[in-house]
């Protein structure tokens, strides 16, 4: 059990452009979601928090109009990269909890290019 | 910054027992160990997780020292499919966050 999606598993857009990555807890109700992002040979680097129905928390430096997260279910989170530029390029990946001290589960992640 | 020290990198031979440790001495009392391990390209993968006990699951069995400063990650027959970068982490107790380090590159040879 304990199964998180993530989709698309990667994706190309242009410059300017705003591009929505999707995280779904399949098997289990997650209170809290969140979101990190990888860049190569580097680790996760905690971008937000998501709880269902209330507003994300971000982490310091990162801009909250630019990388808009959603939580409208329990078993649905996603995050919108705004107005896309290159340095954006990143490994995007989400993990799901069902409460506050369990373990966390991971989807795959989204590779995004911007071009 | 991560509360754990692991080596940048180890080799095991196919078919032995991969012993991966984990330095945690400021550890506090109520907070927990987790090891995940992430292939390359993909989303971290939950392997186990302790406080005091030693556990099992039909991964890998965790180790953790009686003052608790340290542990060790063995998977008992390591296959090629092991290699990946394994990530020992303490668990903040203040907001159950994981904190990530820079992990253990595992490679598993033939």
């Amino acid at each position: 059990g304990a199964v998180v999606s993530q989709h698309p598993s990667w994706v190309i857009c242009k410059s300017g452009t705003s591009v929505k990555i999707e995280c779904r807890s399949l098997d289990f109700q997650a209170t809290t979601m969140f979101w990190y992002r990888q860049f190569p040979k580097q680790s996760l680097m905690l971008m937000a928090t998501s709880n269902e129905g209330s507003k994300a928390t971000y982490e310091q430096g990162v801009e909250k109009d630019k990388f808009l997260i959603n939580h409208a279910s329990l078993t649905l989170s996603t995050l919108t990269v705004t107005s896309a530029h290159p340095e954006d390029s990143s490994f995007y990946i989400c993990s799901a909890r069902r409460q506050i001290d369990s373990p966390l589960h991971f989807g795959n992640g989204t590779r995004l290019t911007v071009t | 910054d991560a509360k754990t020290t692991q080596p940048t990198s180890m080799d095991c031979a196919e078919g032995r027992a991969a012993n991966l440790p984990c330095n945690h001495s400021t550890i506090s009392g109520n907070e927990y160990v987790y090891w995940y391990r992430q292939i390359h390209s993909q989303g971290p993968q939950y392997i186990i997780h302790g406080l005091k006990n030693n556990e099992t699951n039909e991964m890998a069995s965790l180790i953790i020292t009686e003052d608790r400063k340290s542990s060790t990650l063995i998977l008992p027959h390591a296959t090629l499919r092991d290699t990946a970068v394994y990530y020992c982490i303490v668990r903040d107790d203040s907001n159950y966050q994981l904190i990530w380090g820079a992990g253990t590159k595992l490679i598993i040879k033939p």
